[in-house]
């Protein structure tokens, strides 16, 4: 039973198209993170977020932007899509809870994306 | 700044046989360390995690890592591989400072021959 959810699971669009991909969960978790990952496995932190309004880039530099209207809910857009942008995107949410012990991310089941 | 290692990209094993998956760590603070499991076209799932406490742990499907601070290291094992553990592999440091986000090492596929 995911509580962190991804749409859509796969995408395959044309060049220039402007997509957004979604990431929803239902733990109320402040931090949430954007990461790509590319055919070759290795995954890259490209957004972060601390909580509302509170949005920072990653390691891996992105052409692709973050909102944080709500708690709940962290989307990533690319105005303008491309094939270098062909990748995998995985959202997850943290949470850290010192003083109860709880400590740990949790994954969607990511986005495939394909750009031709 | 924090870095995560994993010695050898491909690793090939017996049904049956043991199970070394390698992991060493940089960090200025205090480590948190995972690893994960992906299988094809999914997510990240899980297998432990060290965060404070008894550094030998235990996760899901038999597998164990041991946190080594002296080695910086953090290796996974399991004693008998199973044909339904190929995956890839990722070990992966964070710390309760920051952003506390994850920083993956590059991912270890182990392939589990009959």
């Amino acid at each position: 039973e995911a509580d962190i959810y991804q749409t859509p699971r796969y995408l395959v669009i044309g060049t220039g198209k402007k997509i957004t991909l979604e990431c929803s969960q239902t733990m109320g978790h402040d931090k949430m993170y954007w990461y790509q990952q590319d055919p070759g496995m290795e995954l890259h932190l490209i957004h972060y977020s601390y909580g509302v309004n509170s949005t920072e880039k990653g390691d891996l530099s992105s052409e692709s932007t973050v909102s944080r209207i709500r708690t709940e809910h962290f989307p990533l857009t690319l105005e303008s899509a491309r094939p270098s942008h062909t990748s995998q995107y995985l959202c997850a949410s943290s949470e850290f809870s010192g003083g109860a012990g709880v400590y740990g991310y949790t994954f969607g089941s990511g986005t495939r994306l394909t750009v031709v | 700044a924090q870095s995560v290692t994993q010695l050898g990209s491909h690793v090939s094993v017996s049904e049956g046989a043991l199970v070394l998956l390698r992991c060493n760590y940089s960090s200025s603070v205090p480590p948190y360390l995972f690893w994960y499991v992906q299988y094809p076209n999914q997510g990240l799932q899980l297998l432990l995690k060290y965060t404070t406490g008894a550094t030998l742990v235990k996760g899901i499907n038999g597998f164990e890592a041991e946190f080594k601070k002296s080695e910086t290291s953090f290796h996974l094992t399991k004693p008998s591989a199973h044909m339904s553990d190929a995956a890839e592999y990722f070990c992966a440091v964070s710390s309760d400072t920051g952003r506390r986000a994850l920083t993956f090492g590059s991912g270890t596929r182990l392939q589990v021959q009959p």
